[in-house]
């Protein structure tokens, strides 16, 4: 199975601040990389697919790139809405298999 | 609009069947995959397993010997059995579903399964 490294496992930021979490896979995965946002006590959602594409209805505050096995996602002038952890999912390969998570909060 | 909602028991005793139950509506269960993840409580996710949309199942390989998905397009339903339950399968038990080569893209609310006795 493909193994997803994400980090850091937890950020503090204040609002109006720029992030990014990192996400490393153990292969090549060609870009076939997701990342989900999950609110707390809500069930995940798809903000980022194909690496670099956003989803219908995400701000476009949020950002992906990288390739090969790096990725990471960028979230600019944070909000309080965005306080969440953050998975990334690499579907190259089956089984898809997701990160650790990333929990962002307030500073 | 596309909705997924689980549901099942909560409370299962150790050694003892889960049942859960997806019911989608929106789309079509022959035009789209239904997966099934779950997350241990404030742990990450888990992919369990997936019947396409063409009626087949693949599930993880640390659940298959436990693990058993099927369908009932008629109603629009997809279930989950898994047996030999133990305390560390307790978690949240999510459906969602994607398009061949997806990801993804809608996800049902969670069902909380408990191991207890």
């Amino acid at each position: 199975d493909i193994q997803m490294t994400q980090s850091p496992a937890s950020l503090s930021a204040s609002l109006g601040e720029t992030v990014t979490i990192e996400c490393l896979a153990s292969e090549d995965i060609y870009s076939n990389l997701a990342w989900y946002q999950q609110k707390p006590g809500k069930s995940p959602q798809l903000l980022i697919y194909y690496a670099n594409s956003l989803n219908d209805g995400v701000p476009s505050r949020f950002s992906g790139s990288g390739s090969g096995t790096q990725y990471s996602l960028k979230i600019n002038s944070l909000q309080s809405e965005d306080v969440s952890i953050y998975f990334c999912q690499q579907n190259y390969d089956s089984p898809p298999t997701f990160g650790g998570g990333t929990k962002l909060e307030l500073k | 609009q596309v909705q997924l909602k689980e549901s099942g028991p909560g409370l299962v005793q150790p050694s003892q069947t889960l049942s859960l139950t997806c019911t989608v509506s929106g789309f079509s269960l022959t035009s789209y995959n239904v997966h099934w993840v779950r997350q241990p409580p404030g742990k990450g996710l888990e992919w369990m397993g997936v019947i396409w949309s063409g009626g087949n199942t693949d599930y993880n390989s640390a659940l298959k010997p436990r693990l058993s998905i099927s369908r009932d397009t008629s109603k629009s339903q997809v279930f989950l059995t898994m047996n030999s339950l133990q305390t560390e399968d307790t978690g949240i038990y999510y459906c969602n579903r994607n398009w061949d080569g997806g990801y993804f893209d809608f996800w049902g609310p969670g069902t909380m399964v408990t191991v207890s006795s």
